[in-house]
């Protein structure tokens, strides 16, 4: 099975422009997340989606941060505007609809995002 | 405060000995523990699944324990070999109805030829 895609893979702006990513999920995963990952850190949730639904977007900064997932399938992430301490990786994964704690997520690789 | 922690230093091995990490967490009452390798540039790709009743997981030279008196899981990964030269992160559930996971920062294995 195709894995999940994410566009772009590097991504450089300065700072105040605006970005948005790009997140294509396994066929028939109706569970969608969006992370975060610092370098030498874990992923951290920004937002998880069941279907269209944002269900889980506690951890998303919402006065620069936006996301949806029309029609449940593909997903986009707009930062606008980016500051300096956006820069980080930005991960997608999917999984099945079902309790995510114990379902595999399977990961893109992410967008890097480096803001000058 | 909830905290999960790994090895807090890289482990550098031979080749053929066997890498053991550890993942301790406190504040959490997991249901479930996964472990998760990842590559530079890329995601994490999942490895295994244990549950709490569960002591001990395998798959081929992969191994975990987990002890939710110790509060703490174990990754190990026999035979290892220059190719299981990764970073490896464990995750898990806080048992929330939140239904997500949370990751360690990782621990970085280098196996030597």
């Amino acid at each position: 099975e195709a894995g999940v895609v994410q566009s772009p893979r590097y991504k450089i702006i300065e700072k105040k422009q605006p970005v948005a990513f790009w997140c294509n999920p396994i066929s028939g995963h109706n569970t969608l997340y969006w992370y975060l990952q610092n370098l030498g850190q874990g992923p951290e949730l920004l937002i998880r989606y069941e279907n269209e639904e944002a269900v889980d977007d506690s951890q998303l900064p919402k006065d620069r941060f936006s996301a949806e997932r029309l029609k449940g399938v593909d997903s986009t992430l707009k930062i606008q505007p980016a500051e300096l301490g956006d820069s980080a990786v930005y991960l997608c994964a999917s999984s099945l609809r079902r309790r995510s704690s114990n379902q595999p997520q399977h990961f893109g690789d992410g967008t890097r995002l480096s803001i000058l | 405060s909830q905290k999960i922690e790994q090895n807090s230093e890289a482990l550098n091995i031979q080749e053929g000995k066997t890498a053991t990490l550890t993942c301790n967490y406190t504040n959490y009452s997991p249901a479930y523990l996964q472990w998760y390798r990842q590559d530079p540039g890329r995601g994490p790709v999942f490895l295994l699944l244990i549950r709490e009743n569960e002591k001990e997981k395998r798959k081929e030279r992969l191994k975990v324990t987990f002890d939710t008196t110790l509060k703490q899981s174990l990754f190990h990964i026999t035979a290892s070999q220059p190719a299981d030269s990764a970073t490896y992160l464990c995750a898990l559930d806080p048992r929330s109805n939140d239904y997500k996971l949370s990751f360690g920062a990782g621990t970085t294995v280098t196996v030597r030829a």
